[in-house]
Parts: C-alpha cells; sequence; structure tokens
C-alpha cells in the first residue's frame, strides 16, 4: 500500500505570509499514460467535512482562491497559500488517489495564524 | 445539487453490529464509484471502504476487512456500511464520499460511531 506523509504536522504563519505544506508518497502516483499525477489536497475546518482544494497535483478545483496553488510530481508534492488569510486556518490534508484502493490520506497539518 | 446524507450512527457496545446509510441526491448514483471515510475524534481522514458504481468491486482498509461490508441499492440511491464486530478504536465520525476520478469530490456531514 501507498504511505503517504506530511509535513509539518502543524504550522503557523502570519496574515499576509506563505504558507507551505509537503506531501510525500511511499511511492509515485504520477499515471504515465495520461501524464497526471493522482494526489489531492483538502481543506477541512473544525465541524465540516473536508472540501476539495487541488486535484491531480497542480489543478485547482472550482471556486477555489488561486492564492492556493500545487506542485509537484512523482512522489513529493507541495501545497502553497500565497498569502495567508484569516479564513484559511483549517486542517489540510493530501491523499493519493492512485490505481485501487486503498486510498491513503497524510495525517494532517493544522494551519494557524502567528 | 449534490447531497450526501449519513445516518444509523450512535452508541454501541464492543461486539456488537450496527449499519450506516448514506442517502444520495441531485445527481445520477449509479454513476459514481461511493466511499466511506471515518475521523476519530481529534485525529485524521482514514479511508474506510469503496464500491464501485455497479457494486461489483469492493475495498476494504485492513483494519476493517473481515468485519465491515460495504453495499449500495441503486434503486434507492443510497450506501451502506455494515459493521460487525465493533470495537472501541471505530469510535469515529462516519463520512460517505463520492469518488470521481481525481478524489472525493462531495461529503456528507457525517454519522458518529461510538463505541462503549
Amino acid at each position: 500500500d501507498i504511505v503517504v506523509t506530511q509535513s509539518p504536522d502543524s504550522l503557523a504563519v502570519s496574515l499576509g505570509e506563505r504558507a507551505t505544506i509537503n506531501c510525500k508518497s511511499s511511492q509515485s502516483v504520477l499515471y504515465s499514460s495520461n501524464n497526471k499525477n493522482y494526489l489531492t489536497w483538502y481543506q477541512q475546518k473544525p465541524g465540516q467535512p473536508p472540501k476539495v482544494l487541488i486535484y491531480w497535483a497542480s489543478t485547482r478545483e472550482s471556486g477555489v482562491p488561486d492564492r492556493f496553488s500545487g506542485s509537484g510530481s512523482g512522489t513529493d508534492f507541495t501545497l502553497t497559500i500565497s498569502s495567508l488569510q484569516a479564513e484559511d486556518v483549517a486542517t489540510y490534508y493530501c491523499q493519493q488517489y492512485y490505481g485501487t484502493p486503498p486510498y491513503t490520506f497524510g495525517q494532517g497539518t493544522e494551519l494557524e495564524i502567528k | 445539487q449534490v447531497q450526501l446524507v449519513e445516518s444509523g450512527g450512535g452508541v454501541v457496545q464492543p461486539g456488537r453490529s450496527l449499519r450506516l446509510s448514506c442517502a444520495a441526491s441531485g445527481f445520477t448514483f449509479s454513476n459514481y464509484g461511493m466511499n466511506w471515510v471515518r475521523q476519530a475524534p481529534g485525529k485524521g481522514l482514514e479511508w474506510v471502504a469503496f464500491l464501485s458504481s455497479d457494486g461489483t468491486n469492493k475495498y476494504y482498509a485492513d483494519s476493517v476487512k473481515g468485519r465491515f461490508t460495504i453495499s449500495r441499492d441503486n434503486s434507492k440511491n443510497t450506501l451502506y456500511l455494515q459493521m460487525n464486530s465493533l470495537r472501541a478504536d471505530d469510535t469515529a465520525l462516519y463520512y460517505c464520499a463520492r469518488g470521481n476520478n481525481f478524489g472525493f469530490d462531495y461529503w456528507g456531514q457525517g454519522t458518529l460511531v461510538t463505541v462503549s
């Protein structure tokens, strides 16, 4: 099974500053047939279910602000929030969606305001 | 609009059973694979089970294999999770989530299962 590891576990960033979260999978999630990385980023706010932010590693979901971006390929990925807003306080998860299940999640990164 | 509404959670003793349901609306249910995901109190997300659109392909997390069964009734637009031999570490908020070709695009609000 593919293991997904996020870093850091928690992060405190000042308003307007950049936040960066990393995600590493134990094996490549890149499909050579379509050149897509099956890596999805979710945002979960307290008391709410997760919401898709980024899929295929770098495609922003409709309606997601452009301060959120994803990058990476193969086994190493990054979620970047270019200018942190108060409403971005949440826990962020990456998930690999490669092949057949299990579709494992990272352990989560709690983002707060410094 | 797409809606997923879970039900069936509650407090149950260790070793007992519970069946969760997820009522889907706002989309053609029979066209989508569906998942159960759980979240223990204060913890992260754990994928539990997947069922293909036609009900033929099922996958489970190792932690629930042999104890949980995922099923669906496409005529009723409903997904189920039969949970047997429940343990304390099955205590969690259980979400159903629609699968797409890039991840889980819609989630319900969850139903809480407490094993105690």
